[in-house]
């Protein structure tokens, strides 16, 4: 059964600080990873990976895809009170028709 | 980017009355929409997927007849909740797949919140 697991779960850090989140996965026929920052309403699509060791960027946003681990990474440099959400990692399995399978998320806290 | 436009933003409805909920891809074409629903501080769990000019598939769990889906367009997908009980009320989110070089991206409306009274 395909499955995407995050970690951790929720964390907490004071603003400055940089995270790294984890996301794993094992699916049948992987087509794409997606990452996903949801705040109080739905969540708003980061990135789309396909290829393994292709770093994707944006502001102090980056992630990067590791195929042969299985696994992505998305990382927040000197973090804001702003970045504050629950972050989703998502996979597109080529056998389920284009439904994507997430994560439970990252609960992530920023203190002042 | 791209846009997905969700409306209402929220509605709230009595018990037994049926609620249309609409999905509009704004600024691409979607052959393929997706309904979900979240309840507080849990993932999305999808309902439906909804293909442009065929009947919608229905996750295992969920009543194809009181979560009428029609994709009539590929930028129109609408969710109507049939005889709406409390229990109903939840926050549902729609999704339009875009083909971006090697995969689809999927990107989220704003989500209808849905009371029923």
């Amino acid at each position: 059964e395909d499955k995407v697991v995050q970690s951790p779960l929720s964390l907490v850090v004071h603003e400055g600080d940089t995270v790294t989140l984890n996301c794993s996965y094992e699916v049948t026929n992987f087509r794409s990873l997606l990452w996903y920052k949801q705040e109080k309403k739905a969540p708003t699509f980061l990135f789309m990976l396909t290829s393994s060791g292709i770093e994707k960027k944006s502001g102090r946003l980056s992630s990067i895809l590791d195929k042969k681990e299985l696994s992505s990474i998305l990382n927040i440099t000197a973090t804001q009170t702003g970045d504050s959400a629950i972050y989703l990692c998502a996979v597109d399995d080529l056998n389920q028709g284009g439904k994507l399978i997430f994560g439970q998320g990252t609960e992530l806290s920023v203190k002042p | 980017g791209a846009v997905v436009s969700q409306h209402p933003s929220r509605v709230i409805c009595k018990s037994g009355t049926s609620v249309k909920i609409e999905c509009r891809s704004l600024d691409f074409q979607a052959t393929t929409m997706f309904w979900y629903r979240q309840f507080p501080k849990k993932s999305l769990m999808l309902m439906a997927t909804s293909n442009e000019g065929s009947k919608a598939t229905y996750e295992q769990g969920v009543e194809k007849d009181k979560f009428l889906i029609n994709h009539a367009s590929l930028t129109l997908s609408t969710l109507t909740v049939t005889s709406a009980h409390p229990e109903d009320s939840s926050f549902y989110i729609c999704s339009a797949s875009k083909w971006v070089a090697g995969g689809y991206e999927q990107y989220f409306g704003p989500g209808t919140r849905l009371t029923v009274t």
